[in-house]
């Protein structure tokens, strides 16, 4: 069955101080693994595919990488503004479905 | 261009109404997903259009939920019969297809409260 565990379920960081989150899957054959930011009363926003072992995408503060069986998303020297409740999501292949984790709630302290 | 869109944005009801939850996907996007999120939790699947047809509605929990896409552009999603338990946020995804590894693209959701 396909799955998503994610941890911490919540995260408190000083402002500056950088973190991982960790996103474990299993999934028949992975077709891509998507992260997401949601901010409370508001949908999901993507934030990055990733498709096989080694890849890595970048924005800002934020670096998601992708092994076999896990994904981290790594925060450095995070503010304020970056505190959310992040989401990962894995589709299999030959599927249409994505499965969500329940987050992981970040919080980042001025 | 403008985003999902998904009207209204909170919907409160009374145990054993009928409610309906309209979704305007991104212009040109053939698929289109409905989730449910409970309050601490990832959105759950219910389910899936590819054009005007549910390819997958395997999520949907019982009868009483049901959804349409009519002619491809907006779906919505029907609840007869509303019960407590149906209290949830109920998230609308686009995407440019279903199958390639296309990312969704959500609304804000409809908070649907049922008293």
């Amino acid at each position: 069955e396909d799955q998503v565990t994610q941890s911490p379920e919540a995260l408190r960081l000083q402002e500056g101080e950088s973190s991982s989150l960790n996103c474990s899957y299993t999934v028949s054959g992975l077709r891509g693994l998507f992260w997401y930011r949601q901010d409370p009363g508001k949908g999901p926003e993507f934030l990055f595919t990733l498709y096989s072992a080694g890849e890595e995408k970048e924005k800002e503060r934020l670096k998601a990488t992708l092994t076999k069986k896990e994904s981290f998303l790594h925060i450095t020297a995070p503010k304020p503004e970056d505190s959310a409740t992040y989401l990962c999501a894995v589709q299999a292949r030959g599927g249409n479905q994505f499965y969500f984790g329940t987050g992981t709630s970040l919080t980042v302290i001025p | 261009g403008a985003g999902v869109s998904q009207t209204p944005s909170n919907k409160v009801t009374e145990k054993g109404k009928y409610v309906e939850l309209r979704c305007d996907p991104i212009s040109g996007h053939t698929a289109l997903y409905w989730y449910r999120q409970s309050l601490g939790q990832g959105p759950e699947f219910l389910i899936y259009f590819q054009g005007t047809g549910a390819a997958d509605d395997s999520g949907l929990p019982n009868d009483r939920f049901f959804a349409v896409r009519p002619e491809g552009s907006v779906s919505t999603l029907k609840i007869q019969r509303t019960e407590r338990g149906d209290s949830a946020v109920y998230l609308c995804a686009s995407s440019a297809s279903g199958l390639y590894n296309s990312p969704l693209h959500f609304g804000n959701g409809t908070r649907l409260t049922v008293t």
